[in-house]
């Protein structure tokens, strides 16, 4: 039972450069989250999705998209990297009906240089 | 003023010390959460309560909603119990969760 798998683990970007970052799980969850994660603060939600195909802004969500074409997959996009991106990102899925319990993937360790 | 904050920020104890740390929010929630975040990096959910007192093998967490405070207590402290506590808050539009810095605790053997 995989959960919440994200790719890739790791990742070094130049400024400027693309990615997206994949967040799968196989629980059937109508509820995905994409968090970043800095020294010295809190976890911060970036985008979420409440439904395949329905996306909505987090607190930190400038320099980010989202998209949400099948139900298991979240992704989350930085069209043009910059240094203030590094971190460390987290994607978290819950059930409607597990009451806010959240499964968080093992993250993702972006480097922009 | 940050919407959860968290006590101690870094707690250093001896193997079998009784451990607490504490959680003030300043919101209204439906449900308080306590998270575990170990040195690898991955994040558990420890526990989700909306009032009293719930208990799982060594770990205790409360909630007082009229204080707006919550604790985690760790019983017979072990090394294997050294990572980061976060507590999180969750209610409003989407049920969005708010989360403290977390405290980072040491074990010592």
């Amino acid at each position: 039972n995989a959960g919440v798998t994200q790719t890739p683990k790791f990742r070094v970007l130049k400024t400027g450069q693309s990615m997206t970052l994949l967040c799968a799980q196989d629980m059937n969850h109508e509820y995905m989250y994409w968090y970043r994660q800095d020294p010295g603060m809190g976890l911060r939600l970036i985008h979420y999705s409440v439904g395949e195909g329905t996306t909505a802004k987090g607190e930190v969500p400038d320099g980010y998209n989202v998209s949400r074409l099948k139900k298991q997959n979240f992704l989350l996009g930085l069209e043009s990297a910059a240094p203030s991106q590094t971190s460390v990102y987290f994607c978290a899925s819950r059930s409607r009906q597990t009451l806010n319990i959240q499964y968080f993937g093992a993250g993702t360790r972006l480097s922009v240089l | 003023k940050n919407e959860v904050e968290q006590s101690p920020q870094n707690l250093t104890a001896q193997e079998g010390e009784f451990i607490t740390i504490n959680c003030s929010y300043s919101v209204g929630i439906s449900a308080l959460h306590w998270l575990q975040q170990h040195p690898g990096g991955g994040i558990v959910s420890l526990f989700m309560l909306s009032s009293g007192k719930k208990k799982h093998g060594r770990l205790i967490a409360t909630i007082n909603i009229q204080e707006k405070h919550s604790s985690l207590h760790i019983t017979a402290s072990h090394p294997r119990d050294s990572a980061v506590y976060i507590c999180a808050v969750s209610g409003g539009r989407d049920d969005k969760i708010i989360f403290g810095k977390g405290t980072r605790l040491h074990i010592l053997p």
